[in-house]
């Protein structure tokens, strides 16, 4: 079982629609969570930090769920440029300084 | 506003070639790292270094090895280029120190690297 998991997608929704992304994490132990964003062929970028709260950014929230070892990742009135690669990223308690990245969940928003 | 530098962006080598890919930021991120990304698959860690002075290994690191130059500059070399080596090389640097790491990691633009 890998680390952290994604549904790769593509997800495909039009403008304007909202959307989820869920990401599972094996180590019940991890404590950091984050959401970054890769558009093609560039570098990851910081999307968000995932609190155990709950916290929103403008159209995303995010949320962690402890219990169930998920996080997800909400867009609202999506736009076109948020169509993008989503990687969720965890820490590994095995080390202060290591991540584990997941393979990411593409999103195709359409006119 | 540079953030973390990769040099070069593209490179070609041939089986057997060695190289190194540099890395260099400007942020006074005392922790930097160096990943490959294939298609369909994570970004893996290769190595990191906790602070300058400090290396270790990641999930992949046959093949490679490092140097923290000083607190900027953290280097990844090829020894011997292998076809498996083709990939995207990422270099990330955060601020560290923290346990768990709670700051996020920022990343270079990339080194396309591709090996016949």
């Amino acid at each position: 079982r890998k680390e952290v998991e994604q549904d790769p997608g593509p997800f495909n929704v039009p403008e304007g629609a909202t959307v989820a992304f869920n990401c599972t994490y094996s180590n019940s132990a991890s404590q950091s969570f984050f959401w970054y964003r890769q558009d093609c062929r560039k570098e990851p970028k910081l999307l968000m930090s995932v609190y155990s709260s709950g916290n929103e950014d403008g159209r995303f929230t995010a949320q962690l769920n402890r219990a169930s070892q998920y996080i997800s990742l909400l867009i609202r009135d999506s736009k076109l440029s948020d169509s993008a690669t989503y990687l969720c990223v965890v820490n590994r308690m095995d080390s202060s300084y290591k991540l584990i990245f997941g393979s990411g969940t593409r999103l195709l928003v359409r006119p | 506003n540079a953030g973390v530098t990769q040099t070069p962006k593209f490179q070609v080598l041939k089986t057997g070639q060695s190289m190194t890919l540099q890395c260099a930021q400007d942020m006074n991120h005392n922790s930097m790292y160096w990943y490959r990304q294939d298609p369909g698959m994570g970004l893996r860690l290769i190595y990191y270094s906790a602070s300058e002075g400090t290396t270790d290994k990641g999930e992949v690191p046959n093949g490679y090895n490092v140097s923290r130059l000083n607190k900027r500059e953290f280097s990844l070399r090829l020894e011997s280029a292998a076809p498996s080596q083709t990939s995207v090389y990422f270099c990330a640097s955060s601020e560290g120190g923290a346990h768990p790491p709670r700051e996020p990691q920022h990343f270079g633009d990339g080194t396309r690297l591709s090996i016949l």
